[in-house]
C-alpha cells in the first residue's frame, strides 16, 4: 500500500536539543497529522493540520502543513527523555462526500533522547 | 477506561491456524477502521465500517481475511489459514462521523493493537 516518505528514519539526540522531521507525498492531502507511538501501544495524535500553509503548535511541538499540500514537518524543541518513541506523519483525504477518512502513514522516525 | 480496546493484546499461533481478534470502539463512534502495522513500517489501512456496513477493503485484505461489525458496535477480524507473513500488529481505530459532514478532518482514536506472531 501507499506510504508517505518520512525522514529521517531515526535520530539520536541529547536532552535539550531541538528535533526536526518531515514528510512528503506524491499526492495531496486535505489534512496532515502527526502521531507518536510508544512500544506496544497504538498511535496517539499529537497535532492536526487542516489548511495548506498552516503552522500549529502544541506545547513544545510545532508542525506545518506545506502550501503544496504534499508535505509537512514537525519540530520538537528542548527535547526531554519522555519524547522517546516513534513519530509518524499521516495524511487524510476525504472525498467530496466526506465518506472515507482513511489514514496514509509514513514509515516513522525513531527518536532516542540521551539524558 | 472509555478508549478503544482490543483483545487479545498478543497472539502466537502456528501456521495454518485460524485466529480472531476483537475491537471495542469508543461507544458513540459510528466509524471503525482496521490497520495492519509490520515491524519498521507505519500502519496500513485494511478496511472500515460505517455502523455495521463494511464500505471499503484494501487490496492488502486477501480472501483469508474477513471482518465483521454485526451490530455496529464491536468488530472482529478473522484470519484463516495463517501464514508467517501475517505476523504484524493489527490496530483498530474509531471515530465519529456526523451526517451531512461534507469534508474536513475526522479524528481517529487508536486502540493498543493485537500483536500476532505466526510460527
Amino acid at each position: 500500500g501507499q506510504q508517505l516518505n518520512q525522514s529521517p528514519q531515526s535520530m539520536f539526540i541529547q536532552e535539550g536539543e531541538d528535533v526536526s522531521m518531515n514528510c512528503t507525498s506524491s499526492s495531496i492531502f486535505n489534512t496532515w497529522l502527526w502521531y507518536k507511538q510508544d512500544p506496544g501501544e497504538g498511535p496517539v495524535l499529537l497535532i492536526a493540520l487542516y489548511k495548506a500553509g498552516e503552522l500549529t503548535s502544541n506545547g513544545r511541538l510545532t508542525a506545518q502543513f506545506g502550501i503544496t499540500r504534499k508535505d509537512s514537518f514537525l519540530n520538537i524543541s528542548a527535547s526531554i527523555p519522555s519524547d522517546v518513541g516513534i513519530y509518524f506523519c499521516a495524511g487524510q483525504l476525504s472525498d467530496s462526500g466526506g465518506s472515507n477518512y482513511k489514514l496514509t502513514f509514513g514509515k516513522g522516525t525513531l527518536l532516542t533522547v540521551n539524558p | 477506561d472509555t478508549g478503544v480496546s482490543q483483545d487479545p493484546r498478543h497472539k502466537i499461533t502456528k501456521r495454518g491456524q485460524n485466529v480472531t481478534f476483537r475491537c471495542d470502539p469508543i461507544s458513540e463512534h459510528n466509524r471503525l477502521y482496521w490497520y495492519r502495522q509490520t515491524l519498521g513500517q507505519g500502519p496500513e489501512f485494511l478496511t472500515y465500517f460505517q455502523n455495521e456496513a463494511q464500505l471499503e477493503k484494501s487490496r492488502l485484505l486477501s480472501d483469508r481475511f474477513s471482518a465483521e461489525r454485526p451490530k455496529g458496535s464491536f468488530s472482529t477480524l478473522e484470519i484463516q489459514r495463517t501464514e508467517q507473513g501475517d505476523s504484524a500488529m493489527y490496530l483498530c481505530a474509531s471515530s465519529l462521523v456526523r451526517l451531512m459532514e461534507a469534508s474536513g478532518y475526522n479524528e481517529q482514536f487508536f486502540g493498543p493493537g493485537t500483536r500476532l506472531t505466526v510460527l
